[in-house]
């Protein structure tokens, strides 16, 4: 059972746009954590944002959290060629363990 | 600074056959996990472990078996391979602990199986 899940599947963008995913999940969280996944490799943590924060920035990625519609955003802006990779949101599923969603493939065009 | 490591990086393996993968991590942390990784999927939980010598069932654990002998090491095995298994396994790993970062999970670069 997937708690997160991402919109959309996958997108294809210029370089220099901004790029925004989407992930909504179904039960409350104590926080939402973003992850990339370049092709062939373990995914790396991004960025976290806690339930009571509702915008978090970190160099080009800007994090928003809406806990009354449980729903959380990933923008990059001025997107890279290097950006191109999967990216997956994981909210706390108890015990330490992460639920992931089936990510948002992104592809950014020279 | 090598994180964690994950070996083989990759292997087939005919229906019935059997192996292990391992996990090797080098910043003491507490907990790690196995995880499955399918085509158009996110990551599904296998096993894992809240500490040396301990391990629990994730959301797809039938077909596996782990172990944790050592707190650096997490074993994944596969006592009889089926062509369901092919895929794409991650170990990560995460402090524990009290703060925000104990939740953080570190990964290793995966271990690409094909059962024929």
């Amino acid at each position: 059972s997937q708690q997160g899940e991402e919109d959309p599947q996958a997108l294809s963008i210029q370089e220099g746009e901004n790029a925004t995913m989407n992930c909504s999940y179904k039960t409350s969280i104590n926080n939402l954590q973003w992850y990339r996944q370049n092709s062939g490799r373990g995914l790396v943590h991004l960025i976290l944002i806690r339930s009571n924060e509702r915008e978090k920035h970190s160099g080009r990625l800007r994090v928003t959290l809406d806990t009354s519609k449980k729903s959380s955003s990933l923008l990059i802006t001025a997107s890279r060629a290097a950006d191109t990779a999967s990216y997956f949101c994981a909210t706390d599923g108890g015990y330490n363990k992460l639920i992931f969603g089936a990510g948002t493939r992104l592809a950014v065009h020279p | 600074n090598a994180g964690v490591t994950q070996t083989p990086k990759f292997r087939v393996l005919k229906t019935g056959q059997s192996m292990t993968l391992l996990c090797a991590q080098d910043m003491n942390h507490e907990y790690m996990y196995w995880y499955r990784q399918d085509p158009g999927m996110g990551l599904r939980l296998i096993h894992y472990s809240v500490g040396e010598g301990t391990t629990a069932k994730g959301e797809v654990p039938d077909g596996y078996n782990v172990s944790r002998l050592k707190k650096q090491n997490f074993l994944l095995g596969l006592e009889s391979a089926a062509p369901s298994q092919t895929s794409v396994y991650f170990c990560a790993s995460i402090p524990g602990g009290s703060g925000l970062a104990k939740n953080i999970q570190y990964f290793g670069a995966g271990t690409r199986l094909s059962v024929l």
